[in-house]
């Protein structure tokens, strides 16, 4: 059975502080990482990963994926209260390439 | 930008009733899917679909069925609703296998 498992399962930070969250995983027919926010709605996409050991970065947010550790980390540097969010990370696997999600990180900043 | 619109936000019915929750997608996507989302247990796939007319069960297809009788519309439908059904249901396309998906706001079902 797929297993991802995210880590911590919450956190609390003041403004300003760096954050690293994990997700490790074990799945069958493992094809890519993908990581998403979600604040009081719909996840919103934030990465995509294939390749192991290339960071992909977006603003004060980065990550990367490290296919021998079957692992992948989301950094947020110099964290904003809007950054208050769940982060949700999923590994496409399978045959049928479906999203197994982990249960998210509750990260929140406080001011 | 990628819209997923999911028909109600909030939605209150009673065990035993037919419900159906509508999901609608503008990019022509080929894949859509319905997940649930629970505390403590994340976001479980329901169901999903690769073309019209097409569906595969997902994790936890029981007390479920889908219907998928043009490209961009994708229902959910429970049968005969029970209170283990009550939770928030988001549905999710993607324009092939191995994209992301784009969800919706989604459905927060309370069934009574």
């Amino acid at each position: 059975e797929d297993k991802v498992v995210q880590s911590p399962l919450s956190l609390v930070v003041h403004e300003g502080d760096t954050v690293t969250l994990n997700c490790s995983y074990e799945v069958t027919n493992f094809r890519s990482l993908l990581w998403y926010k979600q604040e009081k709605k719909a996840p919103t996409f934030l990465f995509m990963l294939t390749s192991s050991g290339i960071e992909k970065k977006s603003g004060r947010l980065s990550s990367i994926l490290d296919k021998k550790e079957l692992s992948s980390i989301l950094n947020i540097t110099a964290t904003q209260t809007g950054d208050s969010a769940i982060y949700l990370c999923a590994p496409y696997t399978g045959a049928n390439s479906k999203l197994t999600f982990g249960k998210g990180i509750t990260l929140s900043v406080r001011p | 930008d990628v819209k997923v619109t999911q028909s109600s936000r909030y939605l209150v019915k009673r065990t035993g009733e037919k419900v159906f929750l509508e999901c609608v997608q503008d990019m022509d996507h080929e894949n859509m899917f319905w997940y649930r989302q629970d505390p403590g247990l994340g976001l479980r796939l329901i169901y999903f679909s690769y073309d019209v007319k097409m569906k595969e069960k997902g994790d936890i297809p029981e007390g479920y069925s889908v219907s998928r009788e043009k490209k961009e519309r994708f229902s959910l439908i429970l049968e005969s609703a029970s209170t283990n059904q009550t939770s928030m249901y988001l549905c999710a396309s993607s324009y092939d296998t191995n994209q992301p998906q784009h969800f919706g706001d989604g459905t927060r079902l309370s069934i009574l």
